[in-house]
């Protein structure tokens, strides 16, 4: 079964709109992080955003935050006033217990229109 | 903040030719580093995770004699692909973690093509 289900393979968004990026998970490990990371199209994996299953607010950081729903296994990332750069892929993963290894959707690709 | 380089970029060889793709965490150790394939427009797919001083624990279907995996040091892993041939084209991609529960860092990647 899949541990990260990201149901949407492209989006479009106007700029300076907010977009919201879905991701659900599986797992039975009461403990687990869930991680939003960018990578445009140059490649690199830039770290977005981290939710610890045991947080208890919204994870945010600057115009990302993570609208973390435990009971729906749902870890939905919103981009508030899109920029041109906010274009590429975002990728929604999770780590299980004490173990490293990030299980990683198959990614949602943005684009901003002007 | 812990930055992980990777290197070469990018390569471009000749079929059955190996490629050393080193991974390098420079200010932080790292005793588990990963590697990952990624074909475009797809997700990330874990090869291995490299284990200091150890052996590296491969995914299932990853060919252990096909990508060979050394990390000697608490900042270096390098991944050599044997005997390359065009289907080994792709982009790989390290990462390295500092603490448990800390995000994990990439390096820029490796697109590597084979003729």
């Amino acid at each position: 079964a899949q541990k990260i289900t990201q149901t949407q393979p492209g989006m479009f968004v106007q700029e300076k709109e907010a977009v919201t990026l879905d991701c659900t998970y599986d797992t039975s490990d009461p403990s687990y992080g869930l991680f939003w990371y960018k990578q445009p199209s140059s490649g690199e994996m830039i770290f977005l955003i981290y939710q610890g299953s045991y947080d208890q607010q919204n994870a945010t950081e600057g115009r990302y935050s993570l609208n973390f729903q435990k009971a729906r296994k749902s870890a939905n990332l919103v981009i508030s006033a899109s920029q041109l750069g906010d274009s590429a892929m975002y990728f929604c993963a999770m780590r299980e217990g004490n173990d490293y290894k990030l299980s990683f959707g198959a990614g949602t690709t943005v684009t901003v229109r002007a | 903040g812990a930055v992980v380089s990777q290197h070469p970029s990018r390569v471009i060889c000749k079929s059955g030719t190996s490629v050393k793709i080193e991974c390098r965490s420079l200010d932080f150790q790292a005793t588990t580093m990963f590697w990952y394939r990624q074909f475009p427009k797809q997700s990330l797919m874990l090869m291995a995770t490299s284990n200091e001083g150890s052996k590296a624990t491969y995914e299932q279907g990853v060919e252990k004699d096909k990508f060979l995996i050394n990390h000697a040091s608490l900042t270096l892993s390098t991944l050599t692909v044997t005997s390359a041939h065009p289907e080994d084209s792709s982009f790989y991609i390290c990462s390295a973690n500092t603490k448990p529960g800390q995000p994990q860092h990439f390096g820029d990647g490796t697109r590597l093509s084979i003729l």
